[in-house]
């Protein structure tokens, strides 16, 4: 079936970086956008940017400019997202979604939660 | 703090109908169209409604979603002990160039 698998939760120190991955299964990775958002403890959904797997070409939210980075491997079906320089406002499930034909996100990944902690 | 503001919290009994509201501003609502989805506990939010008002195949028309301005509305009619969770708006953003969502509204069928 169609599907978005992460991979699992991480922990890293204030400053350094995390990736997280996101493989496809299920549909034509090449076909759709796929995008990353967050979730914060207690606070709404934000968007953090989106990656074309076709060509990678990438738009991120200004809010992170410079310090995320989306990658896409055709040859796995898989996404990457990493951020860089965190700290603790960066602590939350980031979970990567799949628009449909309709552009509302129709697929969703599972969640991985991100904690940064000294 | 969300893009887009909705009500924390909603209920209703079975059989009731309950109108939950989704507020957001003339760079988002106002000038795109609104999607609407339902996270029930421990799955991943499902697409209610799309495009303002349509409804995937599978979706029962117990849902309906509107717009208005810079305002969205989901009705739920003949509310049912399954509807209970979590409802979630979500709108292009014309200034931030991306996706925004609401806080969410729990729903309890009391």
């Amino acid at each position: 079936q169609v599907q978005l698998v992460q991979s699992g939760a991480e922990v890293r120190k204030p400053g350094a970086s995390v990736t997280v991955s996101c493989k496809a299964s299920g549909y034509t990775f090449n076909s759709y956008y796929l995008y990353w958002v967050r979730q914060a403890p207690g606070q709404a959904l934000e968007w953090m940017g989106r990656i074309n797997p076709s060509d990678g070409s990438t738009r991120y939210a200004q809010k992170l400019q410079g310090r995320v980075t989306m990658t896409s491997d055709t040859s796995t079906s898989t996404v990457y997202m990493e951020l860089s320089r965190l700290t603790s406002e960066d602590t939350a499930v980031y979970i990567c979604a799949r628009p449909g034909s309709n552009d509302a996100f129709d697929i969703w990944g599972q969640g991985t939660t991100v904690t940064v902690s000294s | 703090q969300s893009v887009l503001t909705q009500p924390p919290s909603a209920s209703g009994t079975p059989g009731q109908r309950v109108t939950l509201s989704c507020f957001g501003s003339s760079s988002n609502i106002a000038g795109n169209t609104v999607n609407w989805y339902q996270q029930l506990p421990g799955t991943a939010p499902k697409v209610l409604i799309y495009n303002n008002d349509r409804r995937p195949s599978g979706v029962p028309d117990r849902f309906s979603g509107s717009r208005s301005g810079t305002a969205a509305s989901l009705v739920i009619s003949d509310l049912q002990s399954e509807d209970e969770g979590d409802y979630l708006c979500s709108a292009w953003d014309d200034s931030l160039s991306g996706p925004v969502f609401g806080g969410g509204t729990k729903l309890t069928v009391l």
